[in-house]
């Protein structure tokens, strides 16, 4: 399965509202999650079945969609923020999205 | 506390191998399936392989771009899995993070990753 984000790169300033669409090859039901990483660290889980928050996640990390259109929605973002997101489908082994770099405007 | 730890990292010479180690604590590691993904330098995760729990055999399964020159072995007394990498190739670099799997295609615990440069 093939899962492609958009857009690549996104500028945004702290409080806006920004959404990173992820899209699959296949129908992966809800069988998705939704990747935090900064330079030097290992990816952090913020969402997984397409909308459940990670336990310690800020409620400001919305994640929705099924089948093939998903997409995560921060609101109000925070200066920690700033970081890649990867969509990674979990419904047949596993894939990833080529990661959506937040950066600050 | 759960944890999963990689260790073995490092430079190696193109052509030659390189044993990555994956230890646990804090949950069944015997229960688990245990894979292996990898991160070149500004890219995105891959998956590189897997093996499952004894239950299940113990058996592997790679990606194409590693079979035949990697492989997974694990030791549950110890709680360690290892991945072993032969005839390594300069594409072969990148960090390389184990994770953990009770049940499912699900990716439970991940281990905070280990650099690995094949250089020429």
């Amino acid at each position: 399965t093939q899962m492609s984000q958009s857009p690549s790169t996104l500028s945004a300033s702290v409080g806006d509202r920004v959404t990173i669409t992820c899209r699959a090859s296949e129908n992966i039901n809800s069988w998705l999650a939704w990747f935090q990483q900064k330079p030097g660290k290992a990816p952090r889980r913020l969402i997984s079945k397409a909308s459940s928050l990670e336990s310690g996640v800020p409620s400001r990390f919305v994640g929705s969609g099924s089948g093939t259109e998903f997409t995560l929605t921060i609101t109000n973002v925070q200066p920690e923020d700033f970081a890649t997101y990867y969509c990674h489908q979990y419904n047949y082994y596993w894939t990833f999205g080529q990661g959506t770099r937040v950066e600050i405007k | 506390e759960i944890q999963l730890v990689e260790s073995g990292g490092g430079m190696v010479q193109s052509g030659r191998s390189l044993r990555l180690s994956c230890t646990s604590a804090g949950f069944n590691f015997g229960e688990c399936a245990v894979n292996w993904f990898r991160q070149a330098p500004g890219q995105g995760l891959e998956w590189v392989g897997n093996i499952r729990s004894a239950v299940y055999g113990a058996t592997t399964e790679f990606a194409a771009s590693v079979k035949g020159r990697f492989s997974i072995s694990r030791d549950d007394s110890e709680g360690i899995a290892r991945l072993d990498m032969t005839n390594v190739k300069s594409e072969d670099t990148g960090v390389y993070y184990c994770t953990a799997s009770i049940d499912g295609y699900f990716l439970d615990y991940w281990g905070q990753g280990i650099l690995v440069t094949v250089s020429s």
